[in-house]
């Protein structure tokens, strides 16, 4: 029973172009989620997070939206560049913090020159 | 420079041979996390420390056991190794319980034969 979702696997955007990366969650405690990037043969880092008081958060290219009456959250890359290629989570956690996170299974971008 | 770091990069087992991974942090920070991702799938917390407080997730199976004998090191011990425990085992620490995110380790690929 996944609380945290993100319903695609693979993502493939144009240089330059926006990516929107979707997550979904089931559990409504949930106040806090971040996002998290990951390259090949390293550990997820950190990228954005986002308080369930908010709406929406900005941080140069990366914009995570949250939408709680449907439990949606999003994350936008603008404009997508080919560094940006690599796995990413959506994580959440249900007590204001980063203590105890769950993750989504990941998706992951490619940019396409 | 690296903050979490964990060894070895890569192991090899055989089916019931235990294994020890270990993971050490240059961060002092208070928690220490170890998370179970197999491929394509979300990473799974299995347990973590508070200090010298061990907190065990309620579906982690007994063959997995942690030690904790400093604030710097954690190992993670596989007691007897299935097929199904190959996996990206992944070490992450936290500062305290109200900071914004975990900081993860690179990994240690499991393979067992």
């Amino acid at each position: 029973d996944q609380q945290v979702k993100q319903n695609s696997p693979s993502l493939s955007v144009q240089e330059g172009r926006i990516s929107i990366l979707n997550c979904d969650y089931t559990n409504s405690m949930f106040d806090y989620f971040l996002w998290y990037k990951k390259y090949p043969a390293e550990g997820p880092t950190f990228l954005i997070s986002i308080s369930s008081i908010k709406d929406k958060n900005e941080d140069g290219r990366f914009t995570v939206f949250l939408n709680k009456s449907a439990k949606h959250l999003s994350l936008h890359i603008v404009p997508s560049q080919p560094g940006d290629s690599a796995v990413y989570f959506c994580a959440a956690s249900a007590d204001s913090s980063a203590s105890k996170i769950i993750f989504g299974s990941g998706t992951r971008l490619s940019i396409r020159p | 420079d690296a903050m979490v770091i964990q060894n070895p990069r890569y192991q090899v087992t055989q089916f019931g041979k235990p294994v020890t991974l270990s993971c050490s942090q240059t961060l002092n920070h208070n928690v220490m996390y170890w998370y179970q991702q197999k491929s394509s799938q979300a990473p799974k917390l299995l347990f973590h420390y508070y200090d010298k407080d061990f907190n065990n997730e309620a579906d982690t199976p007994d063959n997995f056991q942690s030690r904790r004998p400093n604030t710097s090191f954690c190992f993670l011990d596989i007691r007897s190794p299935g097929l199904g425990d190959a996996a990206m085992y992944l070490c992450a620490t936290l500062p305290g319980f109200s900071t914004d995110t975990q900081y993860f380790g690179p990994g240690t690929r499991l393979t067992v034969l």
